[in-house]
């Protein structure tokens, strides 16, 4: 069985401040992919990113970044200089390679970014 | 990216009425599509899976007889909760996977539904 587990319920920071979201995996599958998601007060989902199980390349997008240890089954994302547009629950989730799978999510991370 | 609509946005309903969720896939076939469930604070939670032409897959614990799925199209599936009871009311999100695409699969804005 997947399982997608984020220990922080809800993490607070001033703006400006570095803020790490943690995310640990749990998969039977060696092809698999994760995924980073934002949801805001107003509900939809916005995607982050998505690095699939072959890739362990970290990624940096603006102040995004992202660190993925399979040694570990990690995948933590960072937000650098965090603003206050940040507020809003982070997930990470879980699919494996298959046409009809759907995705596994974790708990979620709720993000608030004081000014 | 692609997109998915999902209509209504929100709805309020009494109880004991039937809700009709609908997702869209406005710029691209999706033979499975995925309704979520999610309440307050919580992660989102798979109900069904619903495939083109053939019955949905519903998930343990989850009644298919109160949450009727239908997927009649390449780019349309619908979800109607029967008899809704106050709690019914959550945030119902679909996700629509790019036909023979392993990762490709988007998310719907979702429906917020309210039973009185």
């Amino acid at each position: 069985a997947q399982k997608v587990t984020q220990a922080q319920t809800e993490i607070s920071v001033v703006e400006k401040e570095d803020v790490t979201l943690d995310c640990v995996y749990e998969t039977r599958d060696t092809t698999y992919y994760l995924f980073w998601y934002k949801q805001p007060p107003s509900g939809e989902l916005v995607f982050l990113i998505r690095r699939n199980s072959f890739d362990e390349q970290n990624e940096i997008s603006g102040r995004y970044s992202w660190n993925f240890q399979k040694s570990t089954s990690s995948f933590n994302f960072t937000i650098t200089a965090s603003q206050v547009v940040d507020s809003a629950v982070y997930f990470c989730a879980l699919t494996k390679l298959s046409f009809r799978q759907n995705f596994v999510f974790g708990p979620g991370t709720r993000l608030s970014v004081l000014p | 990216g692609a997109v998915v609509s999902q209509h209504p946005s929100w709805v309020i309903c009494k109880s004991g009425t039937s809700v009709k969720i609908e997702c869209r896939s406005l710029d691209f076939q999706a033979t499975t599509m995925f309704w979520y469930r999610q309440f307050p604070k919580q992660s989102l939670m798979l109900m069904a899976t619903s495939n083109e032409g053939s019955k949905a897959t519903y998930e343990q614990g989850v009644e298919k007889d109160k949450f009727l799925i239908n997927h009649a199209s390449l780019t349309l599936s619908t979800l109607t909760v029967t008899s809704a009871h106050p709690e019914d009311s959550s945030f119902y999100i679909c996700s629509a996977r790019l036909a023979l695409s392993y990762n490709e699969q988007f998310f719907g804005p979702g429906t917020r539904l309210t039973v009185l």
